[in-house]
């Protein structure tokens, strides 16, 4: 199985803040990387696919970059709404796994 | 807009056999490169995927859950079932339906159900 490690697991930030979070694979997986958004109570959102394509509906405040191992989803100025939980998963081969999260906190 | 709703037992016991359903509505079932999956989230923790199937049957599994599950899919009702057997507490955890698109550049889980807690306990 590919293993995914995110970076930070938390982190605290202050409304208006630039904010990047961290995916590592542990091969290659192309661009095979999708970003979610999970607040809490509520199923996951698709926020980038394809590792920087900005899914339908979703903020241009997101971004996503990156190829290979190393992968980072940005929020360029951290809004309310944008207090949640962050997962990075792969889709490159089976099975698809996620990254552990990373909790994004009011500062 | 396509919306997926999950039904389920809520509290089963051990050993029991896992029967969810998911209801979709509001888009089209069948197209090529839809797939509909299964992830599951236990309390507090990260999401796991289960496993996911086309309308035309091509299904994709867990290895680590392959053994015991089961994901099928009816198309003149619109909706997909899992089936997860011989439960344990660790099976104990918040599951998701979702649509999977799979494209040649692109392949992940653009649609959720709101999800089903599943509690597993004597």
């Amino acid at each position: 199985d590919i293993q995914m490690t995110q970076s930070p697991s938390s982190l605290s930030a202050s409304v208006g803040d630039r904010v990047t979070i961290t995916c590592r694979a542990s091969q290659s997986i192309s661009s095979y990387l999708n970003w979610y958004q999970q607040k809490p109570g509520k199923a996951p959102n698709l926020l980038i696919y394809a590792a920087s394509s900005l899914q339908t509906g979703v903020s241009s405040r997101f971004s996503g970059s990156g190829s290979g191992t190393d992968f980072t989803l940005t929020i360029s100025s951290l809004q309310p709404e944008d207090f949640a939980t962050y997962y990075c998963q792969e889709s490159y081969t089976t099975p698809r796994t996620f990254g552990q999260g990373t909790k994004v906190e009011i500062k | 807009q396509l919306q997926l709703q999950e039904s389920g037992p809520g509290v089963m016991n051990p050993s029991e056999t896992l029967s969810l359903t998911c209801s979709v509505s509001g888009g089209s079932f069948n197209s090529y490169n839809h797939y509909w999956g299964w992830i599951r989230q236990p309390p507090g923790k990260g999401l796991d995927w289960i496993g996911s199937m086309s309308s035309s049957g091509d299904t994709y599994y867990n290895p680590s859950l392959k053994n015991r599950v089961n994901i099928s899919v009816d198309t003149s009702k619109n909706h997909f079932s899992l089936n997860l057997n011989s439960v344990t507490a660790t099976d104990t955890a918040i599951y998701y339906c979702a649509r999977h698109t799979i494209e040649r550049s692109w392949d992940g889980f653009d649609d959720w159900g709101q999800g089903t807690l599943v509690t597993v306990s004597s």
